[in-house]
């Protein structure tokens, strides 16, 4: 159980476009999704962390006009790289948590499960 | 807020001998704390998770920690690497009271044969 996916796993675009990446939770509900950049050969950087159903609350340095995020429902939620620049490239990782929701056994509210990345070279 | 230090950006090992992992960590609340492991261009794998219960936790592949509050560290270890372990690894904290993870810097393992 909690399997997160992300959609796609690697994508190439010129330098202007928009680009949006899908992360979806496929076996539960997730109230909060979290999104992530990993530079090469660097640790994870929180970007955002979206609520199903409001607005997502990024962390300070994160253009919020160029990383969209939307949280529609309690099992997708997409980033959107607007008018994407060479510096964006990165590994973009999302994630999910369950809080709020009743917790299985072996489960804790504070514990993320992650999506196995997208790859977004700008060209 | 919370916060976690890894000491080493990169550790060597021969194969077959022990690994030791550096984290420690600073947080307000009650702790939980994880260890994820990164092979090249692939997402995270959980590798072992402490909440709440025993201090000594057992992970996948051989890998375990310890949680000793006194000294604010989760190191992870294993009696005897394997070539399969060159990788990142990552020590993560979170508070128990919200849901925000913070990743340390990361420690790559080099195994020689």
């Amino acid at each position: 159980g909690a399997v997160v996916s992300q959609h796609p796993s690697r994508v190439i675009c010129k330098s202007g476009t928009s680009v949006k990446i899908e992360c979806r939770s496929l076996d539960f509900q997730a109230t909060t999704m979290f999104w992530y950049r990993q530079f090469p050969k660097q640790s994870l950087m929180l970007m955002a962390t979206s609520n199903e159903g409001s607005k997502a609350t990024y962390e300070q340095g994160v253009e919020k006009d160029k990383f969209l995020i939307n949280h529609a429902s309690l099992t997708l939620s997409t980033l959107t790289v607007t008018s994407a620049h060479p510096e964006d490239s990165s590994f973009y990782i999302c994630s999910a948590s369950i809080w709020g929701l009743p917790l299985e056994p072996g489960q804790s509210y504070n514990e993320q499960f992650f999506g196995p990345g997208t790859r977004l070279t700008v060209l | 807020a919370q916060s976690v230090t890894q000491l080493d950006s990169h550790v060597s090992v021969s194969e077959g001998t022990p690994v030791l992992l550096r984290c420690n960590y600073s947080s307000s609340y009650s702790p939980s704390l994880f260890w994820y492991v990164q092979h090249p261009n692939k997402g995270l794998q959980l590798l072992l998770k402490y909440t709440s219960a025993a201090t000594l936790v057992k992970g996948i592949n051989g890998f375990e920690a310890e949680f000793k509050k006194s000294e604010t560290s989760f190191h992870l270890t294993k009696p005897s690497a394997h070539m399969s372990d060159a990788a990142e690894y990552f020590c993560v904290v979170s508070d128990r009271d919200n849901n925000d993870m913070r990743f340390g810097a990361g420690t790559r393992l080099t195994v020689k044969p």
